[in-house]
């Protein structure tokens, strides 16, 4: 079983709609949460850090986490194309990063 | 967000050669620099971690002969993809993490070296 599972897609979703992505992760002590955006050819960047249950949110990002279900997801909320692009899910456990393989995310004009 | 560097961005060498590839964190002290490649649409596969001043960890079918990395400083972290065949070609992306705030850290990523062996 993999540390991170997350569904590779690709989702799509019209511009201006709400993107749901969500991953879940194996290990209970996981304490670190992190989201990255991977555009094509390009190596990855952090959207969001979550360390805490519950929502966090950053302009039009919001990272929920729910360690009982052991899950974290991201919403991005009026969905542009711009935001097309690979999510990687990432925890951060005993000094070790997992990252999952990834959701491509299709938000159409 | 932190800012990590590397040289150079895209490298093609001829089969048997040895390539270098340097990784700099360039605004704050990365206690721990991790190494990645990552093949046409597949993820992130990590392989080694490295602490300043002392040996690298390397993942399970890593090469560490063949993929020799040096983190000499808290700044400067090199991988040398030694004797290159044409299927080490891949992007090789470095990322670093340094402590910004108490017991809380993050891993950036630098922006990658796509290198083609011949």
């Amino acid at each position: 079983q993999k540390e991170v599972e997350q569904n590779s897609g690709p989702l799509s979703v019209p511009e201006g709609a709400i993107a749901s992505l969500n991953c879940t992760y194996s290990d209970r002590v996981s304490q670190s949460f992190f989201w990255y955006r991977q555009y094509s050819g390009k190596s990855p960047e952090l959207i969001m850090s979550i360390y805490s249950n519950g929502d966090k949110e950053d302009g039009r990002f919001t990272a929920q986490l729910n360690k009982a279900s052991q899950y974290v997801s991201l919403l991005i909320r009026d969905s542009q194309p711009s935001d097309s692009a690979t999510y990687l899910c990432a925890l951060n456990n005993f000094n070790k990063f997992y990252f999952g393989s990834g959701t491509k995310l299709n938000v159409k004009p | 967000g932190a800012v990590v560097s590397q040289h150079p961005s895209w490298v093609i060498c001829k089969s048997g050669t040895s390539v270098k590839i340097e990784c700099r964190s360039l605004d704050f002290q990365a206690t721990t620099m991790f190494w990645y490649r990552q093949f046409p649409k597949q993820s992130l596969m990590l392989m080694a971690t490295s602490n300043e001043g002392s040996k690298a960890t390397y993942e399970q079918g890593v090469e560490k002969d063949k993929f020799l990395i040096n983190h000499a400083s808290l700044t400067l972290s090199t991988l040398t993809v030694t004797s290159a065949h044409p299927e080490d070609s891949s992007f090789y992306i470095c990322s670093a993490r340094g402590i910004l705030l108490a017991g809380i850290n993050e891993q950036f990523f630098g922006p990658g070296t796509r290198l083609t062996v011949l």
